[in-house]
């Protein structure tokens, strides 16, 4: 039972490259949520997706999108990477309303 | 405007030297509030979810409490092993019960 994965670890873009980053689940979650987290702002939400199917747009989602690909797995694409995009990325997942989160290693993205 | 505001930002104790970190709220019709602890390098691992007013967990030397506004994070004789980032999230029915993080308090014990 792994939990949260997240891949890849660590990540070197330069501005305007594009990259998926990648999270599944083996708790058989039905909620799966983006942050990212940067020194003094806390985690912000960019996306989640309360079921497999559906996906909502979170406080910060301009410049990603993403993709529930089944119950498992939800993947977060920068599409045209900026600077202000560096930051830690984590995925976290929850079996339902009012239930805990669980949280990935995290990927660290640093964009040139 | 925060609905979530955490203090001390930073806290540095002596191994041993009892201290609490405070968590306030602003969402109306809180419908849980949960503590984290994030280790440098790692992502936030769960460690205590409150529902009500009053009520009260407790784990190892850490013991958790919330009111109707705040919730504490009480850390009992601390060991340099407690050091971390603890962070504080609320849950209220607007925005899907999606969670609002605050922004950290950052503990360093000494030894």
């Amino acid at each position: 039972n792994a939990g949260v994965t997240q891949t890849p670890k660590f990540q070197v873009l330069k501005t305007g490259q594009s990259m998926t980053l990648q999270c599944a689940q083996d708790m058989n979650h039905n909620s799966m949520y983006w942050y990212r987290q940067d020194p003094g702002m806390g985690l912000r939400l960019i996306y989640y997706s309360a079921s497999e199917g559906t996906t909502d747009k979170g406080e910060v989602p301009n410049g990603y999108n993403v993709s529930r690909l089944n119950k498992r797995e939800f993947s977060l694409r920068l599409e045209s990477a900026a600077p202000s995009q560096t930051s830690v990325y984590f995925c976290a997942s929850e079996a339902g309303l009012r239930e805990t989160q669980y949280f990935g290693p995290g990927t660290r993205l640093l964009v040139l | 405007e925060d609905q979530v505001t955490q203090s001390p930002e930073a806290l540095r104790l002596q191994e041993g030297e009892s201290s609490s970190l405070n968590c306030s709220y602003t969402v109306s019709g809180l419908r849980g509030l949960f503590w984290y602890r994030q280790d440098p390098g790692k992502g936030p691992e769960f460690l205590f979810t409150l529902y009500s007013a009053g009520e009260e967990k407790e784990k190892e030397r850490l013991k958790a409490t919330l009111t109707k506004k705040e919730s504490f994070l009480h850390i009992t004789a601390p060991k340099p092993e407690v050091s971390a980032t603890y962070l504080c999230a609320v849950q209220a029915p607007g925005g899907s019960y999606i969670p609002t993080f605050g922004r950290g308090t950052s503990l360093i014990v000494h030894p």
